[in-house]
């Protein structure tokens, strides 16, 4: 069966532009989370989807946002770029909370803000 | 939280067998322990996940021991292509947001 699908693998933005990344989890799955990793930080947990709403957020500011539709398709957003956005940005889709089975990760989306 | 602590890094020839060893104190009663594998750009692998005792699949076995509170992934007969970082997780799974990444281990194997 197919994995989990991010889009665009590669992106270049402008300082203060807007970007919006797109995760289509594995088919069945109805819980996306969404991580950023960057070298000095690592993997750091920037919020979790199930069935449409946001069950968890992360400590990012509200330039991060989220949402997931009710195909599962999940998309985030970062508004106001900033040079410190540069990352690999990572989504995670599971069968849903406590329905086990682990999470299964996409190859990211490189973000590079210039 | 349960938090975890691994070697920063680890260095192996082909052929040899892997073992890194996670650390985790205060894992919960419900937490499974979870390792992943992550090549540069791209995303995490599951590579194998228990609770007690032993488990093992076709890459790898998980060795826990009866307190729980250290685990130790095997990889047999390495090769080239296990270079990466591995990951060692302790969580209930009930959330994502309780799943934590610590720094990994980045194990390197040499010819």
């Amino acid at each position: 069966k197919a994995g989990v699908t991010q889009t665009p693998r590669y992106l270049i933005k402008t300082r203060g532009q807007q970007v919006t990344l797109s995760c289509s989890p594995i088919s069945g799955h109805r819980s996306v989370s969404w991580y950023q990793q960057t070298p000095g930080q690592g993997l750091q947990f920037l919020f979790e989807y199930f069935s449409e709403t946001q069950r968890n957020k992360g400590n990012f500011p509200g330039r991060f946002s989220g949402r997931q539709f009710s195909n599962s398709r999940s998309e985030m957003n970062v508004s106001t770029l900033e040079l410190g956005d540069s990352a690999l940005y990572l989504c995670a889709s599971s069968l849903g909370p406590d329905r086990g089975g682990g999470y299964t990760f996409g190859s990211g989306t490189r973000l590079t803000v210039v | 939280l349960a938090k975890t602590t691994q070697p920063i890094s680890m260095d192996s020839y082909e052929g040899q067998e892997v073992n890194i060893t996670c650390s985790h104190n205060n894992i919960a009663t419900n937490d499974y322990i979870t390792w992943y594998q992550q090549f540069p750009s791209q995303g995490p692998r599951f590579i194998i996940q228990g609770y007690k005792t032993k488990v093992t699949n076709e890459v790898a076995s998980l060795f826990i021991p009866a307190d729980r509170k250290s685990s130790t992934l095997s990889l047999p007969r390495v090769s080239l292509s296990d270079t990466a970082v591995y990951y060692c997780l302790v969580g209930d799974y009930s959330s994502a947001s309780k799943i934590i990444f610590g720094s990994g281990t980045r194990l390197s194997i040499r010819p």
